[in-house]
């Protein structure tokens, strides 16, 4: 069975410039999660999908940041415009159930 | 207080010792219990899950739920070092219909050979 996918693994960008990160979740896999990861800490949940809805985007900073699940499969998360705090790793997890399977990640860097 | 907690760590133990890794929550009501190692510049990869109190054993990892003391440990036998990560405790909240997971800071794990 094939893991979660992410792209890119890595990018770097000046601040005020725009990113997306996409995400291909395992197969029959219903809910898909970005969360953000800053160095030392716990993932931070960013958005949760059911499906194609949206269940929880308390925590999105819904001035710079959006995501979309179309078709219920893949994700893209975007960031427009970024600032510097928004350096941190970007990861994509998705369950069946409530076991969370993650991809690699996406390391952004905004100088 | 923090919706999930974990030792602060850094924890050192040496090889072949019993690591003790501990996570207290605050919402009674949780389901689901996770623990989750995530190597350096890696994505945190899924160890256990516990859902009713008591322990879980798989290998040299064990799970103990105690949902009235609303804590949950994870002990790892004869430690080695490829066990050296930071361990994420996560609690799912679900009370309606999708899960509601929480994630702890983690606790950094160090087996000294």
């Amino acid at each position: 069975e094939a893991g979660v996918a992410q792209s890119p693994r890595y990018k770097i960008i000046e601040k005020r410039q725009s990113v997306a990160f996409w995400c291909n979740p395992i197969s029959g896999h219903a809910t898909l999660y970005w969360y953000q990861q800053i160095l030392g800490q716990g993932p931070k949940l960013l958005i949760q999908f059911q499906n194609n809805g949206v269940v929880d985007d308390s925590q999105l900073p819904k001035d710079r940041f959006s995501a979309e699940r179309l078709k219920g499969v893949d994700s893209t998360l975007k960031i427009q415009p970024a600032k510097l705090e928004d350096s941190a790793v970007y990861l994509c997890a998705s369950s069946f159930y409530d076991e969370q399977f993650f991809g690699p990640g996406t390391r952004l860097t905004v100088l | 207080q923090k919706e999930v907690e974990q030792n602060s760590g850094p924890l050192s133990v040496p090889e072949g010792a019993i690591a003790s890794l501990n996570c207290t929550y605050s919402d009674r009501g949780s389901q689901s219990f996770f623990w989750y190692r995530q190597y350096s510049g890696k994505s945190p990869e899924l160890i256990m899950s516990i859902y009713s109190n008591g322990d879980k054993e798989d290998g040299r990892f064990t799970a103990q739920l105690n949902k009235a003391s609303q804590y949950v440990s994870l002990l790892i036998r004869d430690s080695q070092p490829s066990d050296s990560a930071t361990y994420l405790c996560a609690v799912n909240r679900a009370k309606t219909s999708y899960d509601k997971v929480i994630f702890g800071p983690g606790t950094s794990l160090s087996v000294i050979p």
